[in-house]
């Protein structure tokens, strides 16, 4: 059971808006310190996709958004394609635990 | 363009030690700091631990004093060794570059790039 709670599952037909919830506790999201979040397409890597809250690397679309308030944050998915159906993980910095994942949320686009 | 290739034994025997290597092109190790990060079958991701500045290293807690982190330089390579393995270390591993993505002056640690990741298999 991971540090960091996201749902298992979430779905959306294409054009749609989605979000993932990522609910952590005082030790890590509500200590302040950044939340990141990974796409990882099915049988790849992880890759990175939002950092610190909000940020999008270059050649991320801007259909992907991040925010955070008090002990969550969350990830929001704007006008849905068929290539965003993959698993999302959230990551922050726990206290005690040092680097943490969220248990994923696997998308899929109806 | 920055790559990471990880490799190892693949199948292994319990009570063995697992030995990775992450072999780097693109850049130079020292440049950056370099984690390890495993997924086991259906499950999430699992940060294992992290060395910076060429020889420091912080562990997930949770492995209890079984894993070494080191890189040489010469070879640009990053090295796992986890000690007296279970089934429940059969995981793929990846291991991926541990950097600085900076906005308006920050600078925010993040794991920017990844390997393609090494299956390991651990029989009992």
């Amino acid at each position: 059971q991971s540090v960091l709670t996201q749902p298992p599952s979430v779905s959306g037909a294409p054009g749609q808006r989605v979000t993932i919830s990522c609910t952590g506790s005082s030790s890590n999201i509500g200590a302040g310190f950044d939340v990141h979040w990974y796409q990882q397409l099915p049988g790849s890597a992880p890759k990175l996709l939002i950092f610190a809250d909000s940020n999008r690397p270059s050649g991320v679309p801007d259909r992907f958004s991040g925010s955070k308030s008090g002990t969550s944050a969350s990830l929001a998915i704007t006008g849905l394609q068929a290539d965003d159906e993959a698993t999302y993980y959230c990551q922050s910095y726990d206290s005690s635990l040092g680097e943490m994942f969220g248990g994923g949320t696997k998308l899929t686009v109806l | 363009q920055v790559q990471l290739q990880e490799s190892g034994p693949g199948l292994m025997k319990a009570s063995e030690t697992l030995s990775l290597t992450c072999s780097v092109s693109g850049a130079s190790i020292g440049t950056s700091d370099w984690s390890w990060i495993r997924q086991s079958a259906g499950k999430g991701l699992e940060w294992l631990g992290r060395i910076y500045t060429r020889v420091n290293t912080d562990y997930n807690p949770s492995l209890k004093g079984r894993l070494t982190m080191s890189v040489d330089t010469s070879k640009n390579q990053v090295f796992l060794k986890l000690n007296s393995v279970t089934a429940a270390d059969t995981a793929v591993y990846y291991c991926a570059r541990d950097h600085g993505l900076c906005v308006n002056s920050v600078c925010y640690d993040v794991f920017d790039i990844w390997g393609q990741g090494t299956t390991v298999t651990v029989s009992s």
